[in-house]
C-alpha cells in the first residue's frame, strides 16, 4: 500500500522558471493537503482540498496554484519560482473532517 | 495565519527520563493530532484525539485532549534512543474543519 506519493523528491530551480509538484493517494481520502516546511517554522498549510473539484486557500498560498485533478491527484504550481519558495514540501490526505491526516515522504525544492 | 503555539521547543534528555510537551491555542479545536517526524522523511501520526478529556496512549506515549478543546499534551515515557525526532501537534478547529493546523514542533534529542 503505497500511501500518499510525492514527486519528485528533490528539484533545483532557476528564479523565474514554473513547475508542478505532483501528489497521488490511494487510500480514497476525500481531502487533500499542501505544506511548505522551512526551518523553525513547522509546517504552514498552502492549499487543501476538501474533496474532487474544490480547493481553498491556507495560511501561505501567495505564488502557488493547485489542482485537485481527481478524488486521487492534487498538484501544486509554481508559476514563477522565486528564491523565498525554497522549502521542503509535503503532500497529505484524509478521510475529511475530523480524522487524521497522512504525509508523502516531502519534495525539497531549491529557487537559486 | 493561524499556527498552533507549542512547547518547548527543544528538548535535550538522557535515555530513560520522562518527556512532556504541549500545544495550546486561542481557538476551540474538534481535533488534535500528534506527529513524529525523523531526518528525511514526513510527519507519521503517533496518537489521534476526538474528544475534550480524552486520554490515548500508544505503546510509551500518552496524549490528552484538555478539557477547554484548546490545548493538548504528549508525554512520552522511559524515552529511549529512538525517540529523536520533531514532535508537532496538529489540530483541526471547530470553525473550519476542513483545515489541518500544525504547531511549530518540539525537537527531542535523547542522550544515551
Amino acid at each position: 500500500n503505497a500511501g500518499v506519493t510525492q514527486t519528485p523528491k528533490f528539484q533545483v530551480l532557476k528564479t523565474g522558471q514554473s513547475m508542478t509538484l505532483q501528489c497521488a493517494q490511494d487510500m480514497n481520502h476525500n481531502s487533500m493537503y499542501w505544506y511548505r516546511q522551512d526551518p523553525g517554522m513547522g509546517l504552514r498549510l498552502i492549499y487543501y482540498s476538501a474533496s474532487e473539484g474544490t480547493t481553498d486557500k491556507g495560511e501561505v498560498p501567495n505564488g502557488y496554484n493547485v489542482s485537485r485533478l481527481n478524488k486521487r491527484e492534487f498538484s501544486l504550481r509554481l508559476e514563477s519560482a522565486a528564491p523565498s519558495q525554497t522549502s521542503v514540501y509535503f503532500c497529505a490526505s484524509s478521510w475529511g473532517r475530523v480524522t487524521e491526516a497522512f504525509f508523502g515522504q516531502g519534495t525539497r525544492l531549491t529557487v537559486v | 495565519g493561524q499556527q498552533l503555539n507549542q512547547s518547548p521547543q527543544s528538548m535535550f534528555i538522557q535515555e530513560g527520563e520522562d518527556v512532556s510537551m504541549n500545544c495550546t491555542s486561542s481557538s476551540i479545536f474538534n481535533t488534535w493530532l500528534w506527529y513524529k517526524q525523523e531526518p528525511g522523511e514526513g510527519p507519521v501520526l503517533l496518537i489521534a484525539l476526538y474528544k475534550a478529556g480524552e486520554l490515548t496512549s500508544n505503546g510509551r506515549l500518552t496524549a490528552q485532549f484538555g478539557i477547554t478543546r484548546k490545548d493538548s499534551f504528549l508525554n512520552i515515557s522511559a524515552s529511549i534512543p529512538s525517540d529523536v525526532g520533531i514532535y508537532f501537534c496538529a489540530g483541526q478547529e471547530r470553525r473550519n474543519t476542513d483545515k489541518l493546523i500544525f504547531g511549530t514542533g518540539t525537537r527531542l534529542q535523547v542522550f544515551p
